[in-house]
């Protein structure tokens, strides 16, 4: 079982409509979680970073973190054809720069 | 702020020959810096980690013979291929860690494609 769990897609939705996006994982010493977004050829860009459960909202990305049921979200409103791309998830323990594990990332694709 | 850049952006070589690929962070200092490889339409592999002045740690699997890493500075790091070949063709891509050591986030580079002839 791999220690990040996430849907592959392609996700294709309408533009704008509202986007979920998840991830589960297995290590309860997950303290940190962040989503990536990569387009095509490029390197990802960080969107959201968050500590612990909880919400955090930054324009119209909403990230969301459910210790308990080890489960992470990020929500998309009004979806632009802009943020088609592979969202990864991504999160580490607490330490001296440790490494990230990622997700496998999901495709969107938001059409017009 | 946090931006990283890769150099070359994209590579071709013959078999057999040595590619060096930097990673530098632009506007801030990096203690920590991670090279990855991504194949197509699959998630990031780290391959190694890499602190300032001391040897880079590779992952499992990782030939650190073959992959050589350099971090000669705190926005500096360098990832050579020794005798590619065309099974080393990939995306190559670096970050740099920044922030509160424990609390830190990486940034990364903009990946440099290797193809190996």
């Amino acid at each position: 079982q791999k220690e990040v769990e996430q849907d592959p897609g392609p996700l294709s939705v309408p533009e704008g409509a509202i986007v979920s996006l998840n991830c589960t994982y297995s290590n309860s010493a997950f303290q940190y979680f962040m989503w990536y977004r990569q387009y095509s050829r490029k390197g990802p860009e960080l969107l959201m970073y968050t500590y612990s459960s909880g919400n955090k909202e930054d324009g119209r990305f909403t990230a969301q973190v459910d210790k308990s049921s080890k489960y992470i979200s990020l929500f998309i409103r009004d979806s632009q054809p802009s943020d088609s791309a592979t969202y990864l998830c991504a999160m580490r323990r607490t330490g001296t720069a440790s490494k990230l594990t990622f997700g496998t990332g999901t495709r969107l694709q938001v059409t017009l | 702020g946090a931006v990283v850049s890769q150099h070359p952006s994209r590579v071709i070589c013959k078999s057999g020959t040595s590619v060096k690929i930097e990673c530098r962070s632009l506007d801030f200092q990096a203690t920590t810096m991670f090279w990855y490889r991504q194949f197509p339409k699959k998630s990031l592999m780290l391959m190694a980690t890499s602190n300032e002045g001391s040897k880079a740690t590779y992952e499992q699997g990782v030939e650190k013979d073959k992959f050589l890493i350099n971090h000669a500075s705190l926005t500096l790091s360098t990832l050579t291929v020794t005798s590619a070949h065309p099974e080393d063709s990939s995306f190559y891509i670096c970050s740099a860690a920044t922030g509160t050591p424990g609390r830190d986030t990486q940034y990364f580079g903009p990946g440099t494609r290797l193809t190996v002839l």
